[in-house]
Parts: C-alpha cells; sequence; structure tokens
C-alpha cells in the first residue's frame, strides 16, 4: 500500500533556526497531512494541502506539495523549544476512502 | 473542541488475557479509527470503523477485533493477548465526508502485556 516517507528520521537544530522536514509518497493521492506527536502523547492534526494546492502556510508552518514527484515538505520557521516533537506526514487511501497512511515520522529536537 | 478520550493511559495485562480498550469521542464523528503505533514503524491502521456496527479491517487486524455499538464508542479487543501486542493504541475520529480530512486523535493507551 501507498505510504508517506518521512525524510530525515531525526533533526536536531537551535532555537531559532528553520526546520524542513521532507515526505515522500507512491501513488496518487486526494490530499496530504502533516500531523505533531509531542513525547507519548497522541497526535495532533497541523495542516491539510490537497493534491491541486501546491503551497500552504499556517502560522509559522509552510507545507508545499510536488504532485509530479509525490513529495511535500514541511517547514518550520523561527524554531522554539516547544516545537520539540515527532511529526507525521499521512496521506489518503483510494481504495479505501476514509482511512490515512502514516509515515514513520521526524524527531525533531530543537534546543535552546 | 473536539474530544477523544481512551479509557486508560497505561495498562498492564497477562498474556492470554482478553483486553478490552474503549475509545470515546464528544463531537459525532461517524469515523473511528485504531492504530497502534511501535519504534521505527509508525503508526499502523488496525481496524476502522464509518458508521454504527460497520467495520473495516485495516492493515494488521490480525489478533484483534472491534465492536462499535454507539456513535460515539469504539472498542478495540484483544481476545488473547500476545507479549508481541505489547504497544502503544491510538484512538482517532473524523467526520464522514471528509473522512481522509483531519483526523482527532485521543492521548494513547500504553499496553504491556507480560
Amino acid at each position: 500500500s501507498q505510504q508517506g516517507e518521512e525524510d530525515p528520521q531525526a533533526l536536531s537544530i537551535q532555537e531559532g533556526e528553520n526546520a524542513t522536514m521532507n515526505c515522500s509518497y507512491k501513488t496518487s493521492i486526494n490530499n496530504l497531512q502533516w500531523y505533531r506527536q509531542n513525547s507519548g502523547r497522541g497526535l495532533v492534526h497541523l495542516i491539510l494541502i490537497r493534491s491541486n494546492e501546491r503551497e500552504k502556510h499556517s502560522g509559522r508552518l509552510r507545507v508545499t506539495l510536488d504532485t509530479s514527484k509525490k513529495s511535500s515538505s514541511l517547514l518550520i520557521t523561527a524554531s522554539r523549544a516547544a516545537d520539540t516533537a515527532s511529526y507525521f506526514c499521512a496521506t489518503d487511501r483510494r481504495q479505501a476512502g476514509t482511512a490515512l497512511i502514516f509515515g514513520k515520522g521526524t524527531t525533531l529536537s530543537v534546543s535552546s | 473542541d473536539v474530544k477523544v478520550t481512551q479509557s486508560s493511559r497505561y495498562l498492564v495485562k497477562r498474556t492470554g488475557e482478553k483486553v478490552f480498550l474503549e475509545c470515546v469521542q464528544d463531537m459525532d464523528h461517524e469515523n473511528m479509527f485504531w492504530y497502534r503505533q511501535d519504534p521505527g514503524l509508525g503508526l499502523r491502521l488496525i481496524y476502522f470503523s464509518y458508521d454504527v456496527k460497520m467495520k473495516e479491517k485495516g492493515d494488521i487486524p490480525e489478533g484483534y477485533s472491534v465492536s462499535r455499538e454507539k456513535k460515539e464508542r469504539f472498542s478495540l479487543i484483544l481476545e488473547s493477548a500476545s507479549t508481541n501486542q505489547t504497544s502503544m493504541y491510538l484512538c482517532a475520529s473524523s467526520l464522514w465526508g471528509t473522512g481522509t480530512g483531519e483526523q482527532y486523535f485521543g492521548p494513547g493507551t500504553r499496553l504491556t502485556v507480560t
């Protein structure tokens, strides 16, 4: 089945720096989403980008989608210690429309 | 705010026990999901439901069953717990028609089977 794969697996930066995470997937999608998970907690939805959109912003988050390359990126600008978390991309499943497929995640560590 | 609650944050059970994990959402969502999360494997879909008494297998349904008798409640059942079912279990819900839209997650249940 199709799956988002995040890259890198882990990322360590200083406060104030930008963090970029990438996601690649295998087959056509309707939309792609990004979620954040703080240590030992549930996931929180960050942003959804549809297949006919190329870029979307939400606060310090910027998501791009390149359907020709089957890839997406999540940029967090001016990172804060509170951004320390795991970030997952998720894509829809064409054959079972209600469920998502999640990638394995990127672990971001922001130090002050 | 959408709220998804799970019956326990931590649970320890013995091999062979029947285990019930409960999930309740308060936003009248049609779709509900059970995932398990393991290091290096990410989130994997066990079962999902798009209506009361309806259920669909996900990617790893073996050893699990589910029950949805009421719209707000989705239960995951481990018929005979085994050590390889030690994991973090996450429940989620979403609106019908946006089933591939935003999912709302509970805090998770960390299950240890000894």
